[in-house]
C-alpha cells in the first residue's frame, strides 16, 4: 500500500465552483501535512502546512485534517482560473531527516 | 528571504553523455537538500537527500549521484545517461527545524 494515496483526477469545475481535493495515509504516525500546487512546468509551490487536527484558513484555502481517519483535505472557495494546477497533498513522520511522502498530485482546470 | 536557484533550465541530452545539474540556495544556513524527480504522470521520487557538506544519502539504487560541495550547493551527476533518466528533476530545500520543504524552478532533462 502506498504511503499517501491521491485521486489524480482530472478535475474540471466552473469559476466560482467550491472544490474540494483529498488525500488519505496509511501510517498513523505521519504528523505534519503540506499541500503543494504546481503549474505546468514549474516547481511545486507550498500553499498550507499544519499539524494538528481540525482547519486551517487561508483566504480562499482551507487545509482540513483528520488524524483519526488519516484523511487530508484541501478546498477552494469561490475558485478561478488561476487556480488551475496540480495539487499535491504531502506529510512526514517529523523526523529530523524530514522525509516527505507525497501523493501523485490532483490535476484542477477551473473554466471561465 | 529565502531563494533557491536550478540551471540548467532545460536540457537535452544524448544517451552515454554525462549530466551535471545544480541547485543553489539563498538566505539560510545549513539547510537540508533534496534532489526528486517526476516523471510524466508520476509522482515525485525522492533520488538523494543531504543534511551538511558531503553527507549524501541514496534513496534509490542508480545511474545517478549527487554532491555537496558547499553548504548550500547540491550537484546532481550522471557519467553516462539513459532514456529511462529523462523527467522533470526538481531540487528542495527545508529549514532546520522545520519540516516543509521549497522547491526550486526545476530542470527538464530529456535523453535522447
Amino acid at each position: 500500500q502506498k504511503e499517501v494515496e491521491q485521486d489524480p483526477g482530472p478535475l474540471s469545475v466552473p469559476e466560482g465552483a467550491i472544490v474540494s481535493l483529498n488525500c488519505t495515509y496509511s501510517n498513523s504516525a505521519f504528523q505534519y501535512f503540506m499541500w503543494y500546487r504546481q503549474y505546468s512546468r514549474k516547481g511545486p509551490e507550498l500553499l498550507m502546512y499544519t499539524y494538528s487536527s481540525g482547519n486551517k484558513e487561508d483566504g480562499r484555502f482551507t487545509a482540513q485534517v483528520d488524524k483519526s481517519s488519516k484523511y487530508i483535505s484541501l478546498f477552494i472557495r469561490d475558485s478561478q482560473p488561476s487556480d488551475s494546477a496540480t495539487y499535491l497533498c504531502a506529510t512526514n513522520r517529523g523526523s529530523t531527516l524530514g522525509r516527505l511522502y507525497f501523493g501523485r498530485g490532483t490535476q484542477l482546470t477551473v473554466w471561465p | 528571504s529565502q531563494t533557491i536557484h536550478q540551471w540548467p533550465a532545460t536540457l537535452v541530452q544524448p544517451v552515454g553523455s554525462p549530466l551535471s545539474l545544480e541547485c543553489t540556495v539563498e538566505g539560510t544556513s545549513n539547510p537540508n537538500l533534496y534532489w526528486y524527480r517526476q516523471a510524466a504522470g508520476r509522482g515525485l521520487q525522492l533520488l538523494f537527500y543531504s543534511v551538511g557538506i558531503g553527507q549524501i544519502s541514496s534513496e534509490v539504487p542508480q545511474n545517478l549521484s549527487a554532491s555537496r560541495p558547499q553548504d548550500r550547493q547540491f550537484i546532481l551527476s550522471s557519467k553516462k545517461l539513459l532514456l529511462s533518466d529523462s523527467g522533470f528533476y526538481l531540487c528542495a530545500w527545508r529549514g532546520q527545524g522545520t519540516y516543509e520543504q521549497y522547491f526550486g524552478p526545476g530542470t527538464r532533462l530529456t535523453v535522447t
